[in-house]
């Protein structure tokens, strides 16, 4: 079975502090990689996307991943936080039909 | 723009209680999933639907889970004789097919079981 580790599970970071968040996938053949956001009180929303091509990925607000196959690892990035993305942050993969998410790393973003 | 419902927002319950829950996904999405969310952890996988086929079903989902898209369209949820452990987020997401393409999540019924 598909899992996906995240072993950052809370995070405390300053204003304009870089970030990068773990995420590590067990290998089921296909790779198709996720990064979601959830806000305090809001829906999931997704942040960005891999499938194939080039391994850098950009995503929305200033966040990017980089796939790096030989550590089957998609950590999250951004240089610079902000307090708005204070949230929760799911790594996911999609696979056998269904999405396989981590647990999910809690970010907190100190004024 | 129109995305994902689902209603309830909230359900309270007691225990042995049967309790339904409706999503309604983005309109011109063929696939629709059901996940369930405990505090601390990501959604974990239920259920999905490719128009109102159910085509897998986790272990996750007991006999006491049933789900079905009638139309194509909605779906509902329905947990027969609740117990304390079935309290949690209960999410539905849709999508076009494939697996590169976003999963679009609604709010969620959040269940309370006492």
């Amino acid at each position: 079975a598909q899992s996906v580790s995240q072993h950052n599970h809370h995070v405390i970071l300053s204003e304009a502090a870089s970030l990068e968040l773990g995420c590590n996938y067990s290998y089921g053949g296909t790779v198709n990689l996720f990064w979601y956001v959830q806000y305090p009180g809001q829906h999931l929303q997704l942040l960005l996307k891999y499938f194939s091509g080039d391994p850098l990925v950009k995503g929305i607000k200033g966040f990017e991943a980089e796939f790096i196959k030989s550590k089957f690892s998609f950590n999250l990035r951004k240089p610079s936080v902000q307090w708005s993305d204070t949230a929760e942050y799911f790594c996911g993969n999609f696979g056998n039909e269904k999405l396989t998410f981590g647990t999910g790393t809690r970010l907190t973003i100190i004024p | 723009d129109t995305g994902v419902s689902q209603d309830p927002r909230h359900k309270i319950t007691k225990r042995g209680q049967n309790v339904t829950f409706r999503c309604d996904p983005i309109s011109e999405h063929n696939r629709l999933y059901w996940y369930r969310q405990t505090l601390g952890q990501g959604p974990e996988f239920l259920t999905y639907f490719q128009n109102e086929a159910q085509l897998e079903k986790s272990r996750l989902l007991s006999d006491r889970f049933s789900a079905e898209r009638p139309k194509g369209s909605f779906s509902t949820l329905e947990i027969q004789r609740t117990e304390q452990g079935d309290s949690a987020m209960y999410l539905c997401a849709s999508s076009t097919s494939g697996s590169t393409d976003t999963q679009y999540f609604g709010p969620g019924t959040r269940l309370t079981v006492l």
